[in-house]
């Protein structure tokens, strides 16, 4: 089935330690997100590739990166986790920009955890 | 900035009696989309809404979009334990390509 996936699904690293997650997809789609969740909080998106083209959200921390080699992989960089990055993050996916309607797709999530 | 609310918070409800959750939106917005998340689990859209005043049936589960297009309500007849979850609305305001997600309703069923 086609499909968005996440990996790791739970993720522990140090503070300050350089943490990488991974989102890849199956459905061929030309955007990508990557949304931070908090506990009981709805997702916040932190930003987005159309296609290879890079969208930052102005409120995203420069502690976080992203990458997008080909259609199918994007990845989260975070370079220096503190206590406040532990959270879940999602990846998700749409067929094409939202200004045409299509859903969202989002992965199963990496839960980060901040030792 | 834009922001869309949901109420209630929290709703807990005894099973087979009907929720709604009701989501408004600080701008005028081009479609509405309906998520839910279970517990530990991710987003899971639901349903879009497009036109002024339009109602949509997914069995127990009705969506409605406001006449001003600001403001949306997700009606759950007779809920069902596996209804649980947290249900977001997402607003898509005009002149954007970003899904805004309300602040979402968290359901418990007690059977």
């Amino acid at each position: 089935d086609a499909m968005v996936i996440q990996n790791p699904r739970y993720q522990v690293t140090q503070f300050g330690k350089p943490v990488t997650l991974s989102c890849s997809q199956t459905l061929n789609h030309n955007v990508m997100y990557w949304y931070q969740q908090k506990s009981s909080q709805a997702p916040k998106l932190l930003f987005h590739y159309y296609d290879k083209d890079f969208n930052n959200e102005a409120d995203t921390p420069d502690n976080f990166q992203s990458r997008r080699p080909n259609t199918s992989f994007c990845f989260l960089d975070i370079r220096s986790p503190g206590l406040g990055d532990a959270a879940m993050y999602l990846c998700a996916t749409s067929r094409d920009r939202q200004g045409v309607g299509p859903p969202q797709h989002f992965g199963d999530g990496t839960r980060l955890s901040i030792l | 900035g834009q922001q869309v609310m949901q109420i209630p918070q929290y709703q807990h409800v005894q099973e087979g009696e009907d929720f709604t959750t009701y989501c408004n939106s600080s701008t005028t917005l081009s479609n509405i989309q309906w998520y839910k998340q279970r517990p530990g689990g991710h987003p899971v859209f639901l349903i879009q809404l497009v036109k002024s005043g339009e109602v949509k049936k997914q069995k127990r589960l009705t969506f409605q979009f406001g006449e001003a297009k600001k403001n949306s309500s997700l009606h759950i007849t007779a809920t069902q334990t596996t209804d649980v979850g947290t249900y977001f609305c997402a607003g898509l305001p005009y002149n954007t390509d970003k899904l805004i997600f309300g602040t979402g309703t968290r359901l418990q069923v007690f059977p």
